[in-house]
């Protein structure tokens, strides 16, 4: 089984401030992580990815997350946000096999709503 | 190309009827999956087929939820004698067919906004 804990429901930031949404994870087996972005009343489009090698991940919009396997983290940043970055981010796991194959789903956390204030 | 679509954008019926779902993936993809997401909630899993077998269901809360897709492409999700809980939205999402040591992306469609009243 797995879980993906999203610590923050909301994060209200000002334009051009740096903002860190924060991703918990457990699971018992190997996982690749995601992360989503759903901005109002549209699907939810990929922002990254983490599959294997270096831990930072860069994404679009400017984003990046680094994966903590200690500490079973998956954090999302961008250094300078815009008011067109509000919207509602999802973190997501799926397990993998000793083949690097996904099992197929995805669980999602409760999501991170984004405000971004002028 | 296209992406994930699917119909009806939005679906309001009447506690006790029957309703149904439908998702067309990207062209070529082999695996599509149907999650749902409740009001204030991340998407949860239902459904995950590969070509036209259901490989995984163990996500589908109980016997009134039902999915098919018989030939390997379009799917449809199907909910019997709906109720009130059952309102959500329903995404669908593709990705390519899985080969050893592959990856996979999952591609999302807009969703069906469900309301039963």
């Amino acid at each position: 089984a797995q879980s993906v804990t999203q610590l923050d429901s909301q994060v209200p930031v000002f334009e051009e401030a740096p903002v860190e949404l924060r991703c918990n994870y457990s699971s018992s087996v190997s996982v690749y992580l995601f992360w989503y972005v759903q901005y109002p009343n549209q699907g939810l489009q990929l922002l990254l990815k983490y599959l294997s090698g270096s831990t930072l991940v860069k994404g679009i919009n400017g984003f990046e997350a680094e994966f903590n396997k200690s500490q079973t983290s998956f954090h999302l940043r961008k250094p300078s946000v815009h008011i067109s970055d509000t919207a509602e981010y999802f973190c997501a796991v799926t397990s993998i096999n000793a083949g690097g194959t996904s099992y197929g789903k995805l669980t999602f956390g409760q999501g991170t709503i984004l405000t971004v204030h002028p | 190309g296209a992406g994930v679509s699917q119909t009806p954008s939005n679906k309001v019926t009447e506690k006790g009827k029957y309703v149904e779902l439908r998702c067309d993936p990207i062209s070529g993809h082999t695996a599509l999956y149907w999650y749902r997401q409740s009001l204030g909630q991340g998407p949860e899993f239902l459904i995950y087929f590969q070509g036209t077998g259901a490989a995984d269901d163990s996500g589908l809360p109980n016997d009134r939820f039902f999915a098919v897709r018989p030939e390997g492409s379009v799917s449809t999700l199907k909910i019997q004698r709906t109720e009130r809980g059952d309102s959500a939205v329903y995404l669908c999402a593709s990705s390519p067919r899985l080969a050893s040591g592959s990856r996979n992306e999952q591609f999302f469609g807009p969703g069906t906004r469900l309301t039963v009243l």
